[in-house]
């Protein structure tokens, strides 16, 4: 089976800073990845996604994530972070029954927190 | 215009009672999900239908029931609330390509928030 590490629970950054979110996977087959956003309150959001060809993934918002197959790892990042970006982000890998419905398996959420 | 619908967004009642949340999508995908947020925001799933058919059922207490009318929507009841219950619920969609895999990723709902008291 698939899993998911995120091996930050929380990161703290200042405004304007660069910050980089770590995600591992483990699985011995292909896999599509994920990256999603919750905000306070609500649902969650696709902010990028890895299905194949290029291993940098340019998303929403400015963040941009990137696939290393041989470590295992699809970190996102962020060159300048706003306060608004202060949310719960998830990795996720998707997970295949073929023909009988997939589903994405997440990791445990880094808490980012942005301040002035 | 809302892709996937919960209701209601906040459920306060008390412990053994039985309640209904309802979700719907208009996506048309073929399979929906729900999933359990708890406390520290870890994300499990539950149940998912395709196209109407039980296909994933967790390990999940029997209290837990969720039913598909049609592949639009899948509405979760629970009998005999518990206090362990609380956390909040996401329904969410996806459509998987020819091989299974979830490629476009799921449209999730706003949530409900479900506290027993």
């Amino acid at each position: 089976a698939q899993s998911v590490t995120q091996l930050d629970s929380q990161v703290p950054v200042f405004e304007e800073a660069p910050v980089e979110l770590r995600c591992n996977y483990s699985s011995s087959v292909s896999v599509y990845l994920f990256w999603y956003v919750q905000y306070p309150n609500q649902g969650l959001q696709l902010l990028l996604k890895y299905l194949s060809g290029s291993t940098l993934v340019k998303g929403i918002n400015g963040f941009e994530a990137e696939f290393n197959k041989s470590q295992t790892s699809f970190h996102l990042r962020k060159p300048s972070v706003h306060i608004s970006d202060t949310a719960e982000y998830f990795c996720a890998v998707s997970e295949s029954f073929y023909n009988q419905g997939g589903k994405l398996i997440f990791g445990q959420g880094t808490e980012l927190s942005v301040k002035p | 215009d809302t892709a996937v619908s919960q209701t209601p967004k906040y459920l306060v009642t008390q412990m053994g009672n039985d309640k209904s949340i309802k979700c719907e999508q208009n996506l048309g995908h073929d399979t929906m999900y729900w999933y359990k947020q708890d406390s520290k925001k870890f994300l499990k799933i539950m149940f998912s239908y395709n196209n109407k058919e039980l296909i994933i059922n967790e390990t999940v207490p029997n209290r837990f029931s969720p039913k598909s009318p049609d592949k639009a929507h899948l509405n979760l009841h629970i009998n005999s609330l518990e206090l362990g219950d609380s956390a909040v619920y996401f329904c969410a969609s996806s459509q998987e390509n020819e091989k299974g895999y979830v490629n476009y990723g799921y449209t999730f709902g706003s949530g409900t928030r479900l506290t027993v008291v």
